[in-house]
């Protein structure tokens, strides 16, 4: 079956270590999303990449970095320089950066204590 | 960006019609209505999405006013399965990224 497998699905770490978080799709999209969600808020942009090797930053890239190697894996890192990491993350794919429709991984929940 | 208001929360009883709003004043010409729905602890799924004549398929239905300035997505038959939170969001054809508000979430009662 094709989709979007993030991992793990809870994750601890304690404050002060990097974590990565891993995406995998194998629906052939060219573009992937990360993105944050906060209890009973939205979603929120952090990194994107339309194509391999490359990326961009959303609107709270500060604290997380990314890397686009190949075009099924984009892993992000959350820093210690990310003041506020616990929370909710979502990684999606779109065939395109003009994609109409994303798809969305499970999600994987940091918790930082 | 254009953006949309939803109100914060709406309950329906099982089996009946739900209507979700969407305001939406300042949307442009060019951008796209799109709703998608989160489940609890998943990732949101798209569900629908148009840009001028009211759109169906097999999950739901989506009116679209004749000014564009509001449109609600329809569920014609509410089931437990249905409670989720439901963004409306507005986006140009291509290259713009969506952008997800607080949403609707929707309670489904037995």
């Amino acid at each position: 079956d094709g989709g979007i497998t993030q991992s793990p699905k809870y994750l601890f770490r304690k404050e002060g270590q990097n974590v990565t978080l891993s995406c995998e799709q194998n629906l052939n999209h060219d573009a992937m999303y990360w993105y944050r969600q906060d209890p009973g808020q939205g979603l929120r942009l952090i990194y994107y990449s339309q194509i391999v090797n490359d990326f961009q930053k959303g609107d709270i890239a500060e604290g997380y970095s990314v890397s686009r190697e190949k075009k099924e894996s984009f892993p992000l890192t959350v820093t210690s320089a990310q003041k506020n990491p616990t929370a909710f993350y979502l990684c999606a794919s779109s065939i395109s950066s003009g994609g109409w429709e994303q798809f969305f991984g499970p999600g994987t929940r940091l918790t930082v204590l | 960006d254009a953006k949309t208001t939803q109100p914060n929360s709406m309950e329906s009883n099982e089996e009946e019609p739900v209507h979700l709003p969407c305001n939406h004043s300042t949307i442009s010409g060019t951008d796209y209505i799109h709703w998608y729905r989160q489940l609890p602890s998943q990732g949101p799924e798209y569900v629908i999405h148009g840009l001028t004549s009211n759109v169906n398929n097999r999950m739901a239905s989506l009116a679209i006013a004749e000014d564009r300035k509001s449109s609600t997505l329809i569920l014609h038959r509410a089931t437990l399965r249905d409670a989720a939170v439901y963004y409306c969001i507005l986006r140009e054809d291509y290259g713009q990224n969506f952008v997800f508000g607080p949403g609707t979430r929707l309670s489904v009662l037995p």
